[in-house]
């Protein structure tokens, strides 16, 4: 069993729906959870950042973790076409792990028009 | 793409020759990882440095070696190139302790045939 899960997709969503990614870990030692963006072709770049339980929101992008169900999610509002991208969950395990991270498998997203 | 390079972008090589992947940062970061990315597995690490001659192993490190002999350039190298080895690498550079934001480079495809 994988340490991290994520569902692969593909997940194919209306422009404007609300979007719902969720990965579910088993190490209870994670501390810090991280959501990248990947482009096609692209490396993937760091869009959201919390740490421990609780919930972070930047704009339309909304990132919860729940330490006690091992079960983070990303909520996207009023998704946009340029939202289409694989997004991949990503975790570590203390305040010094720096960018040595476990990565889920990545949810491929498609916005449509 | 914070100033990292990472050459070949594409690569095809021969079943048990050498390869060597570089990736060269400009940003004076501390910390350089290696990994690699396949389909039902996101990024996994391979290798990492967290300062010049000093390595460490990832989650996939057999078959691969690293070299780091400045700051700014962090070295992969496939001693026995194997279709497994077959993905996209990325280089990724964090600065410090704690920083969990890592920057990843635009990736290597590398094919063995």
């Amino acid at each position: 069993q994988k340490e991290v899960e994520q569902d692969p997709g593909p997940l194919s969503v209306p422009e404007g729906a609300i979007v719902s990614l969720n990965c579910t870990y088993s190490n209870s030692a994670f501390q810090y959870f991280m959501w990248y963006r990947q482009y096609s072709r692209k490396g993937p770049e760091l869009l959201m950042y919390t740490y421990s339980s609780g919930n972070k929101e930047d704009g339309r992008f909304t990132a919860q973790v729940d330490k006690s169900s091992k079960y983070i999610s990303l909520f996207i509002r009023d998704s946009q076409p340029s939202d289409s991208a694989t997004y991949l969950c990503a975790m570590s395990l203390t305040y010094n792990q720096g960018g040595k991270l476990i990565f889920g498998q990545g949810t491929e997203l498609s916005v449509k028009p | 793409d914070a100033g990292i390079t990472q050459s070949p972008r594409h690569k095809v090589t021969e079943t048990g020759t050498p390869v060597t992947l570089r990736c060269h940062q400009t940003e004076n970061h501390r910390y350089m990882y290696w990994y690699r990315q396949d389909p039902g597995h996101g990024l996994r690490l391979i290798h990492y440095s967290y300062g010049v001659k000093d390595t460490d192993k990832g989650e996939v490190s057999d078959g691969y070696s690293v070299s780091r002999s400045k700051t700014e350039d962090f070295l992969l190298t496939l001693e026995s190139a194997t279709s497994s080895q077959t993905s996209v690498y990325f280089c990724a550079i964090s600065d410090r302790d704690g920083n969990t934001e890592a920057f990843f480079g635009q990736g290597t495809r590398l094919t063995v045939v």
